[in-house]
């Protein structure tokens, strides 16, 4: 396993488009987070699963964004009606436990124009 | 309320300098962890170390070293003999036991660049 995968890497689209972001964990982490983060600020929490259930989603997380993670695996990420806004990387991480170490992927950097 | 606090946006030293990245957390819970990352140009967090809040033994890792003080509310992370290749955006985090959901609560990012 080499770690925590995510498609696309980056993603430019038009204002009102929807679009969806995939991340990959490393394979026996149950634990998924999402973050964004915006230039010069530090990754925000947006969701987190443990296997397939989503347990807390922050208040960034509007009602245009949805996160799921079917059968526990693999997680998708999806905004609609992007707005300019929205522009941030996107970022994936996976750990096995509360205090074990999270392990990030690259990230997906959206661009709304 | 949960808080990380980086007051150092920016530190520049020139190579071979000792250089310490400031970290002050805001946390009601007696339970957490606290780490530090690094994020270099290509945008990966990469993992530096973990800290549980009973545990304040100071840490050394070859040029890196840490100083959790609780009484403080600090995680300060020292670069001894600074090197170019430690030019990146460092993050402290915080991580509560309550809610058991592990999520990392990020400070703003201290950006280091180490000059030739």
């Amino acid at each position: 396993d080499t770690g925590v995968s995510q498609d696309p890497r980056h993603k430019i689209t038009k204002r009102g488009q929807n679009v969806t972001f995939r991340c990959d964990p490393i394979s026996e982490h149950n634990r998924l987070y999402w973050y964004r983060q915006t230039l010069g600020q530090g990754p925000e929490f947006l969701t987190y699963f443990q296997n397939e259930a989503q347990l807390e989603k922050s208040r960034l997380l509007s009602d245009r964004f949805s996160a799921e993670r079917p059968k526990g695996s693999f997680s998708t990420l999806e905004i609609q009606r992007t707005e300019q806004g929205d522009s941030a990387m996107y970022l994936c991480a996976s750990r096995t436990g509360f205090g074990t170490e999270a392990f990030f992927g690259q990230g997906t950097r959206l661009t709304v124009v | 309320a949960q808080k990380v606090t980086q007051a150092q946006t920016e530190i520049s030293v020139v190579e071979k300098e000792d250089v310490t990245l400031d970290c002050v957390y805001e946390t009601r819970d007696t339970t957490y962890y606290l780490f530090w990352y690094k994020q270099p140009p290509s945008g990966e967090l990469v993992f530096l170390i973990r800290r549980n809040s009973f545990d304040e033994q100071n840490e050394i890792s070859g040029r890196y070293s840490w100083n959790f003080q609780k009484s403080t509310s600090s995680f300060n992370f020292t670069i001894t003999a600074s090197q170019v290749v430690d030019s990146a955006v460092y993050f402290c985090a915080l991580s509560e036991a309550a809610g058991n959901t592990g999520k990392l609560i990020f400070g703003q990012g201290t950006t280091l660049q180490v000059k030739p």
